[in-house]
């Protein structure tokens, strides 16, 4: 089946570690995000990909880092500069303007 | 500061009960607008969308949301809700082809 994979599910990571958030999708899709959900603030965009090799700042870049190296793939990494790092991080990705989503990343930063 | 706001944070209202949900962007120019639904322990999920043509779209579940373009906003209605409509309201907007941006989010809690 066609769809966005987020792994891992859960991780916990000791506080000045850099941790990489796997996504991958099969769908063919051009555009991918990443997106942090935290309580009461909604879905805050961090990175996007409009193609291969190509990748923008959201609004909340800072302390987070991705790279656009296949079609199917948009790894994140939220470095030890992300001063809140423990957060839900969704990815997704679009052809027509409908986001699809992963079942996200809970990080937690111990 | 936030791009696109939503004007309630939590919504409370009785079965059978209209529903009206607020969101206004900052953006200038073309934009392309979003609702999603995230009900409990569920994923986000497309209620409507518009890109162009009648500001009054029609989405799933009974609702629909108006383009009013001088005024920024695209609202979320719908007249009667259910006991099923409790669950977050995002709205979303995109200034470009690619760049999505997200409210803060809605939670509706529908009383049966």
């Amino acid at each position: 089946d066609g769809g966005i994979t987020q792994s891992p599910k859960y991780l916990f990571r000791k506080e000045g570690q850099n941790v990489t958030l796997s996504c991958e999708q099969n769908l063919n899709h051009d555009a991918m995000y990443w997106y942090r959900q935290d309580p009461g603030q909604g879905l805050r965009l961090i990175y996007y990909s409009q193609i291969v090799n190509d990748f923008q700042k959201g609004d909340i870049a800072e302390g987070y880092s991705v790279s656009r190296e296949k079609k199917e793939s948009f790894p994140l990494t939220v470095t030890s500069a992300q001063k809140n790092p423990t957060a839900f991080y969704l990815c997704a990705s679009t052809y027509t303007g409908e986001l699809f989503f992963g079942e996200g990343s809970r990080l937690t930063v111990l | 500061a936030q791009s696109v706001s939503q004007h309630n944070h939590h919504v409370i209202l009785s079965e059978a009960a209209s529903l009206e949900l607020g969101c206004n962007y900052s953006y200038g120019g073309t934009v392309n607008l979003f609702w999603y639904v995230q009900y409990p322990g569920q994923h986000l999920q497309l209620l409507l969308k518009y890109f162009s043509g009648d500001p009054l779209v029609k989405g799933i579940k009974g609702f629909e949301a108006e383009f009013i373009k001088s005024k920024f906003s695209f609202n979320l209605r719908k007249p009667s809700v259910q006991w099923s409509d409790t669950a977050e309201y995002f709205c979303a907007v995109s200034p470009n082809d690619y760049k999505l941006s997200f409210g803060a989010g809605t939670t509706v809690t529908v009383r049966a």
